[in-house]
């Protein structure tokens, strides 16, 4: 299995927020991203945290990091509709190649 | 911001053809690029990281002589897979990396070998 690992699935209704789990390994991991993949396409970039850093916030979304457990979320406040995809969190042990978890299928409901 | 361009979207090819999927980087210089392979319902998995002018590395257990990656410039990396077969149907997706530029992904290929 892989070394990040995330929940598989996370079903919430439209207007509230959702959190995404994600469990690292490597704590040399200089940054720590959480893409977005829609079906059939490649993947987004949301945002990423530094790792001295303990929260970013852009806009609807809000990245906590704590690295004691190694452990990182995504908060998506108001979520929309539009945000129904997959969410996979990575990490760069080594700080070369990006290594992702398993992915994370949002589902919204109207 | 950084844009990679990867062709073709999707390739429907007979069984024993070879295919190759093409990987740009528009607006900068990637000096490093990585391909990936994604099954259904399934993680991103590695399977090789080429920089510029330099043998593509590969992962454990992809065969460097079926997928045949080439980095010949800074803004262009292919990925050949020969002698397909339909266990190599899935979604191929290349990531590029330059100064100053974070990991920039493609629009991924989807291949179905029939």
């Amino acid at each position: 299995g892989e070394d990040v690992e995330q929940s598989l699935f996370l079903s919430v209704r439209e207007g509230d927020s959702s959190v995404i789990n994600c469990t690292y390994t490597d704590s040399s991991s200089t940054y720590l991203y959480w893409y977005k993949q829609e079906p059939g396409a490649g993947l987004q970039l949301l945002t990423y945290i530094f790792s001295n850093m303990d929260m970013k916030q852009d806009q609807r979304l809000t990245v906590l990091l704590n690295k004691k457990d190694k452990h990182l979320s995504l908060r998506i406040a108001d979520t929309q509709t539009g945000d129904s995809a997959i969410y996979f969190c990575a990490e760069t042990p080594g700080g070369n190649m990006l290594t992702f978890g398993g992915g994370t299928r949002l589902m919204v409901k109207p | 911001g950084a844009v990679v361009s990867q062709h073709p979207s999707w390739v429907i090819c007979k069984s024993g053809t070879s295919v190759k999927i093409e990987c740009r980087s528009l607006d900068f210089q990637a000096t490093t690029m990585f391909w990936y392979r994604q099954f259904p319902k399934q993680s991103l998995m590695l399977m090789a990281t080429s920089n510029e002018g330099s043998k593509a590395t590969y992962e454990q257990g992809v065969e460097k002589d079926k997928f045949l990656i080439n980095h010949a410039s800074l803004t262009l990396s292919t990925l050949t897979v020969t002698s397909a077969h339909p266990e190599d149907s899935s979604f191929y997706i290349c990531s590029a990396r330059g100064w100053g530029y974070g990991y920039t992904f493609g629009s991924g290929t989807r291949l179905t070998v029939v």
